[in-house]
């Protein structure tokens, strides 16, 4: 079935340095692929999506390349913010009649400043 | 545009008691609702996928009978949880897509159940 595999962390980071977080996925066929994020107490949010390969996903700052080579879509940032702190999960749909998601364990940031 | 809420945001419950929980997309018809479950610093589960007018399909381990969920209509999913226990206690979040929405879906702020 399929499956989404992202680096649990919790990851801290000082403001305005740079940030990786990992997903990679394994899916038949071509899925989409999405980034969420929660913030504290709240539920989700979309940040960004690709739907197909090469497709780069992008939204306030925050970029996600869709590589069907490497079967990953990392999230990054050049350079974060307080306000960033949040979880962040990767998914992807693999379509179907239900365009069910699937979802990583989630990471946590923590930006300080 | 594409809001979803739930109600309530809280709910505080006596064990053995049953608790409504509301989803409602606020500016779009929502043909698919989903109902996940949140643990404490973990993922998203799917609980199950509910189309206006059908009966839900329930994630393998869903207790169909306990989880009760109705989508009366194309703006409104309910979850009721039925004879609640502590360990029902959860974040309940719903999401819902659109006919034209493709795989897209938008989520509802979630719900916080506490069974005492």
């Amino acid at each position: 079935g399929d499956s989404v595999t992202q680096m649990e962390g919790p990851v801290t980071l000082s403001e305005e340095a740079f940030l990786t977080i990992n997903c990679t996925y394994t899916a038949t066929g071509y899925p989409s692929l999405f980034w969420y994020v929660q913030y504290p107490g709240e539920g989700l949010q979309l940040l960004l999506k690709a739907t197909k390969a090469d497709d780069k996903g992008s939204n306030k700052g925050f970029e996600a390349t869709y590589r069907k080579e490497t079967t990953s879509f990392h999230l990054e940032k050049g350079s974060v913010q307080v306000s960033d702190s949040a979880v962040y999960f990767c998914a992807l749909s693999g379509g179907g009649s239900n365009y069910k998601l699937t979802f990583g364990k989630g990471t946590l940031l923590t930006v300080n400043p | 545009g594409a809001v979803v809420s739930q109600h309530p945001s809280w709910v505080i419950c006596k064990s053995g008691t049953s608790v409504k929980i509301e989803c409602r997309s606020l500016d779009f018809q929502a043909t698919t609702m989903f109902w996940y479950r949140q643990f404490p610093k973990q993922s998203l589960m799917l609980m199950a996928t509910s189309n206006e007018g059908s009966k839900a399909t329930y994630e393998q381990g869903v207790e169909k009978d306990k989880f009760l969920i109705n989508h009366a209509s194309l703006t409104l999913s309910t979850l009721t949880v039925t004879s609640a226990h502590p360990e029902d206690s959860s974040f309940y979040i719903c999401s819902a897509r659109g006919l034209a929405d493709g795989n897209e879906q938008y989520f509802g702020p979630g719900t916080r159940l506490t069974v005492t």
